[in-house]
């Protein structure tokens, strides 16, 4: 039982330049979050999924796109990096409560570092 | 205002030494408080969940809650070294900054 993982683990990117961030969960969970931690600024929501074929924003989600085609996996998108998106990226997932809530108890991956020069 | 405030630290203490990290929040129509331990180069990892108002024990950790002041503490007894990390206190869906702590062999 793996948990959550994310890959990769570090990039550096130029500015402009695409890529995709993957997340994979093998707890069967419906729900999948992307977060960014930046010094002093603690964990910011940037998109999430409350289920296979969903998607909605966060907190932060500019310059983003998200994905989550199969229930298991949840991708974050930079169309078009820039330095400001340089940052510790998080995915994490939770369970559901009764018929249609989430769990407030969140399991995260082990992050991906991204720098944009 | 933030919803969420948590003072960063850093927090340094001996070991053995009996340790309180802190939030305040402004929402009171949060009920669920969780606090997560995130060491170095790691994801957080959920430490302790509070549902409403009170206390809640575990090992060494104790979790409170007050509601009327809108007020959350993390109390961690006889620290170890390796408690050393950052604790993130989280209430609904938004995170603190995260206090990094270091204990002191």
């Amino acid at each position: 039982n793996a948990g959550v993982t994310q890959t990769p683990k570090f990039r550096v990117l130029k500015t402009g330049q695409s890529m995709t961030l993957l997340c994979a969960q093998d707890m069967n969970h419906e729900y999948m979050y992307w977060y960014r931690q930046d010094p002093g600024m603690g964990l910011r929501l940037i998109h999430y999924s409350v289920g296979e074929g969903t998607t909605a924003k966060g907190e932060v989600p500019d310059g983003y796109n998200v994905s989550r085609l199969k229930k298991q996996n949840f991708l974050l998108g930079l169309e078009s990096a820039a330095p400001s998106q340089t940052s510790v990226y998080f995915c994490a997932s939770s369970f559901r409560v009764g018929t249609r809530n989430p769990s407030y108890e969140q399991y995260f991956g082990p992050g991906t570092r991204l720098t944009v020069t | 205002q933030k919803e969420v405030e948590q003072d960063p630290g850093p927090l340094s203490v001996p070991e053995g030494a009996i340790v309180s990290l802190n939030c305040t929040y402004s929402n009171s129509a949060f009920q669920y408080f969780m606090w997560y331990r995130q060491y170095s180069r790691k994801g957080p990892e959920l430490l302790m969940y509070t549902y409403s108002s009170g206390n809640k024990e575990d090992g060494r950790f104790t979790a409170q809650v007050d509601k009327s002041s809108k007020y959350i503490s993390l109390f961690i007894r006889d620290s170890q070294p390796s408690d050393s990390a950052t604790y993130l206190c989280a209430i609904g869906r938004r995170f603190g900054a995260g206090t990094r702590l270091t204990v002191k062999p």
